[in-house]
C-alpha cells in the first residue's frame, strides 16, 4: 500500500542554518504530495504542496520538489528562524483509495535555537 | 482559506464518562471529515472517515463502539469517546476537505481543526 517515510527527529539547528528534512514515498498511481506544519499547541496547517512530478511547492521560504524518479519530496529552507520550530509532516493523497484520504509520515520535530 | 474549528480545545474527565468533541467547517460545506489521534512523539493516526449522512468508515484496529462518530450535517461532525479510560488520553484532531466540482473533485488538501486535548483521570 501507499506509505510515507520521513527522517526521524528531533532536528536541532541554530538560527540561519540550512534545513533539509527528507521524505520518501511509496505509491501507485500519481498522488499529490504535501508538507504540513504543526506549531506548538496548534493543529496542522498546510505548508506547501505539489500535484505532479517535477512540480516545486514553496511557501514562507520553504521549498520541496516532487521527484518521481527518486520518489522523494524533501523539505528545504535556506535560513531557518526560531519561529520555524514546529513538527513537520510529509503526506501524500491516496487518490486511488475509496476514501481519498491523506497518508502522513510520522513527523519530524524541528527545534531552532537562537 | 477554509476554516475548521474544534471544540473543546481541552477537556478533563473522570474514567468511565463519555466526552463529545465537535468539529465544524465554518465557511464551507464538508461532506467528508477525518478524525485523527496524535500520540506522544507526534505520530498521527487516522481513526475514521466521517461522511455526511452515512456511517463512518473506521480504520483497522479502531473500536467503533468506543469512538462514536456522527456527521449529521454538512458543517458538523462529532466524535464521542464513550466510557473513557486513561489510555484514551490523547490529542484528537479533525480535518475536512473541500469538495469541488470538475474532473479533480479533490486536490488532496485537508483543513485541520486546532485539536482537542483529552485527559482522562
Amino acid at each position: 500500500g501507499n506509505s510515507v517515510t520521513q527522517m526521524e527527529g528531533p532536528v536541532t539547528l541554530s538560527e540561519e542554518a540550512f534545513l533539509t528534512i527528507n521524505c520518501t514515498y511509496t505509491a501507485t498511481g500519481y498522488p499529490s504530495l504535501f508538507w504540513y506544519v504543526q506549531y506548538p499547541g496548534e493543529g496542522l496547517q498546510l505548508l506547501l504542496k505539489a500535484t505532479k512530478a517535477d512540480d516545486k511547492g514553496s511557501n514562507k521560504g520553504f521549498e520541496a520538489t516532487y521527484r518521481k524518479e527518486t520518489t522523494s519530496f524533501h523539505l528545504e529552507k535556506g535560513s531557518v528562524q526560531v519561529s520555524d520550530s514546529a513538527v513537520y509532516f510529509c503526506a501524500l493523497s491516496d487518490q486511488g483509495g475509496a476514501t481519498n484520504k491523506l497518508i502522513f509520515g510520522t513527523g519530524t520535530l524541528l527545534a531552532v535555537q537562537p | 482559506g477554509a476554516v475548521v474549528s474544534q471544540h473543546p480545545s481541552w477537556v478533563i474527565c473522570k474514567s468511565g464518562t463519555s466526552v463529545k468533541i465537535e468539529c465544524r467547517s465554518l465557511d464551507f460545506q464538508a461532506t467528508t471529515m477525518f478524525w485523527y489521534r496524535q500520540f506522544p512523539k507526534q505520530s498521527l493516526m487516522l481513526m475514521a472517515t466521517s461522511n455526511e449522512g452515512s456511517k463512518a468508515t473506521y480504520e483497522q484496529g479502531v473500536e467503533k463502539d468506543k469512538f462514536l462518530i456522527n456527521h449529521a450535517s454538512l458543517t458538523l461532525s462529532t466524535l464521542t469517546v464513550t466510557s473513557a479510560h486513561p489510555e484514551d488520553s490523547s490529542f484528537y484532531i479533525c480535518s475536512a476537505r473541500v469538495q469541488r466540482e470538475g474532473p479533480l473533485s479533490w486536490d488532496g488538501e485537508l483543513f485541520f481543526g486546532e485539536g482537542s486535548r483529552l485527559t482522562v483521570l
